[in-house]
């Protein structure tokens, strides 16, 4: 099973809709982040939370929510879609304890906004 | 603040030929280092990392990548290419463990046959 899993895997939305990204994992990381993903533009950090009672604004966090309900769980909300959102969106997840910050990525969220 | 700097959007070379993928940074600290690499319709995979141990870094699948302070470069390099390298490449770089990771903006690789 993976360790970083994303649902949904794609998602087609219309404009004004409010969607829900969420992200599970099973490593028992602290440390979880949301990335999105515009072609030749790497990976853009969105929110980060450090533990449960810790969120954090990223580079581009306007029209875009988060709720971390678990140590597992973190979720991305748009809260009112608008096409330049159509992106590519990864979960990651990192342990501060080891000795470097690797992070480990969740497969992707594709969504599409019309 | 860190930053990083892929110097080549896109890098083709022949099948079984050298590869060489530049990153340069910049850092207030000393930095962690790290290459990801992303194949097609593919989440995000550790390649190698630098953490201020050896200065020559070696990953998985034959690559390796040499951290120099003197030049702020972590250049990403393999002896010889094989088609399955196609993919895209991201450079990072972490200044202290309380500050999120930096991503260059990626080096797509294509190989050749």
């Amino acid at each position: 099973d993976a360790d970083v899993t994303q649902t949904p895997r794609n998602r087609i939305t219309k404009t004004g809709k409010r969607i829900m990204l969420e992200c599970s994992q099973t490593k028992g990381h602290d440390r979880m982040y949301w990335y999105r993903q515009d072609p030749g533009l790497g990976l853009q950090l969105i929110y980060y939370s450090f533990d449960v009672k810790d969120i954090n604004k990223g580079e581009i966090s306007d029209g875009y929510s988060v709720s971390r309900q678990a140590q597992a769980k973190f979720s991305l909300s748009l809260e009112s879609a608008i096409p330049n959102q159509t992106a590519l969106y990864f979960c990651a997840t990192s342990d501060p304890r080891g000795p470097e910050e690797t992070q480990y990525f969740g497969p992707g969220t594709r969504l599409l906004v019309l | 603040a860190q930053s990083v700097t892929q110097l080549d959007s896109h890098v083709s070379v022949s099948e079984g030929t050298p590869v060489l993928l530049r990153c340069n940074y910049s850092s207030s600290y000393s930095p962690s280092l790290f290459w990801y690499v992303q194949h097609p319709n593919k989440g995000l995979q550790l390649l190698l990392k630098y953490t201020s141990a050896a200065t020559l870094v070696k990953g998985i699948n034959g690559f390796e990548a040499e951290f120099k302070k003197s030049e702020t470069s972590f250049h990403l390099t393999k002896p010889s290419a094989h088609m399955s390298d196609a993919a895209e490449y991201f450079c990072v770089v972490s200044d202290l463990g309380n500050t999120p990771l930096v991503f260059g903006k990626g080096t797509r690789l294509s190989v050749i046959a």
